[in-house]
């Protein structure tokens, strides 16, 4: 157990629908970031939070949002879903807003989303 | 535009052997460098990193070795185990506020007993 908490671990929708990934960062950790890995992909950054506010934003797509809230937890908002939406959609947290020398991020075990 | 890249998908190797995989970025502001290790069914986790200060990171059996001149870094494994297969994610950074991991594809390790 990393400590970083996704849910659910597994979700099919169908397209045009909209869903939402839930992602609890380990205790004291301040940022969450937002990963994306589609088939034959590497790790694609949409988004990062820290202490409740918007910090960087990758690739993601304006049918996506995101928010973290005032327990530290966020979430992943996916709309108007398209089958090409299908991937592993991974949260991490670290503790500072940047890297610090020494330090990673920590990956939660991720969401399998499927799209039909 | 791929800023990290890990051009073999795949490396197979003989249980008790080195392992060696590789990993090229383009972008000159990276100078902190990680590598991940994923399990299917599992969340990528944290395996050894180096900052650009140093050309060698050393952590048992798993040494990172950094050349900046060539933006090439080496993750070598010796010996490799069978419970070493996984997938390996090479990952980079800025260092500073609102930095953030850029990863490769990954690389299938596979060690065969």
């Amino acid at each position: 157990d990393s400590g970083v908490t996704q849910t659910p671990k597994h979700l099919i929708t169908a397209t045009g629908q909209r869903v939402t990934l839930r992602c609890s960062p380990r205790s004291g950790d301040l940022s969450v970031y937002w990963y994306q890995q589609s088939l034959d992909q590497g790790l694609q950054f949409l988004i990062q939070y820290y202490n409740g506010e918007e910090r960087a934003k990758g690739n993601i797509l304006e049918r996506f949002s995101a928010q973290q809230f005032p327990d530290l937890h966020s979430e992943l908002n996916l709309s108007s879903l398209e089958l090409g939406d299908s991937a592993l959609y991974f949260c991490a947290s670290s503790v500072d807003v940047g890297l610090l020398f020494g330090d990673g991020y920590t990956f939660g075990s991720g969401t399998r989303l499927t799209v039909v | 535009d791929q800023q990290v890249k890990q051009n073999s998908p795949s490396l197979s190797v003989q249980e008790g052997r080195i392992s060696i995989l590789n990993c090229d970025y383009t972008n000159s502001m990276f100078d902190y460098f990680l590598w991940y290790k994923k399990y299917p069914a599992e969340g990528p986790t944290f395996l050894i990193s180096i900052s650009s200060i140093k050309d060698k990171n050393e952590d048992g059996r798993f040494t990172v070795f950094l050349n900046k001149s060539a933006k090439h870094l080496s993750l070598h494994i010796v010996p490799s185990q069978p419970g070493d297969s996984a997938v390996y994610f090479c990952a980079a950074s800025p260092t500073g506020a609102n930095s953030k991991l850029t990863f490769g594809k990954g690389i299938t390790l596979s060690v065969r007993p």
